[in-house]
């Protein structure tokens, strides 16, 4: 699996856009960008995955560089509820032994009133 | 009701006990996995089971064991626990096909062993 890079930390005013950046330089072909995120003692979360093109669900959307070497998670309108800790994972998606999600450190996002 | 649900959510017990935790599943998925997480060192890997039939070790097996019961339940035993087990653990699900990487997390029990 490619490497990911995420920055330790980052705040966000309530309401406004939170941008989490995430650097996979050595990403191949065929790996998708996911993002999870968990809050605090509770169970990662699954947001978004993309390969290549930008994606948007009700939570988040996903900006992916052409050169496919970093992305961005933006969500749109943080909340208190979303202060947590975001994991960018790249991974092949499908089955055969990708069993394993591997969570780095991530990035700890406080969303402050 | 949640999708994956653990029991207990918390217990404490100690140093030479059997521990088991359960886990059950009402997204119909055929993928569950146990992980273990500790402070600094993120979620590791316990056990795997692709099916009722199927059983996998992880990256940090030693000192535990799996039962798969059915399709929606997976459970996981400290056969005689020790205070390094003490951490939080996950209980997590995905689907066939293309949706194997999104998995699907439990609330989490938290262990404590004295």
């Amino acid at each position: 699996d490619a490497k990911t890079t995420q920055p330790p930390s980052m705040d966000c005013a309530e309401g406004r856009a939170a941008n989490l950046p995430c650097n996979h330089s050595t990403i191949s072909g065929n790996e998708y960008v996911y993002w999870y995120r968990q809050i605090h003692s509770q169970g990662p979360q699954y947001i978004i995955h993309g390969l290549k093109n930008n994606e948007t669900n009700e939570m988040a959307s996903l900006i992916i560089t052409e050169d496919r070497k970093s992305s961005t998670l933006i969500l749109p309108h943080a909340t208190l509820r979303d202060t947590a800790v975001y994991y960018c994972i790249v991974r092949v998606r499908g089955g055969g032994s990708n069993y394993k999600l591997t969570f780095g450190k991530g990035t700890l996002l406080t969303v402050n009133p | 009701d949640a999708d994956v649900t653990q029991t207990p959510r918390n217990r404490i017990t100690k140093t030479g006990k059997r521990i088991m935790l359960e886990c059950s599943q009402t997204k119909g998925h055929d993928r569950m996995y146990w992980y273990r997480q500790d402070p600094g060192l993120g979620l590791r890997l316990i056990y795997y089971s692709f099916d009722v039939k199927d059983i996998n070790k992880g990256e940090i097996s030693d000192g535990y064991s799996v039962s798969r019961q059915a399709q929606a339940k997976f459970s996981l035993s400290l056969e005689s626990a020790i205070p390094n087990q003490t951490a939080l653990y996950f209980c997590a699900t995905s689907g066939r096909g293309r949706g194997y990487n999104e998995q699907f997390f439990g609330p989490g029990t938290r262990l404590t062993v004295l």
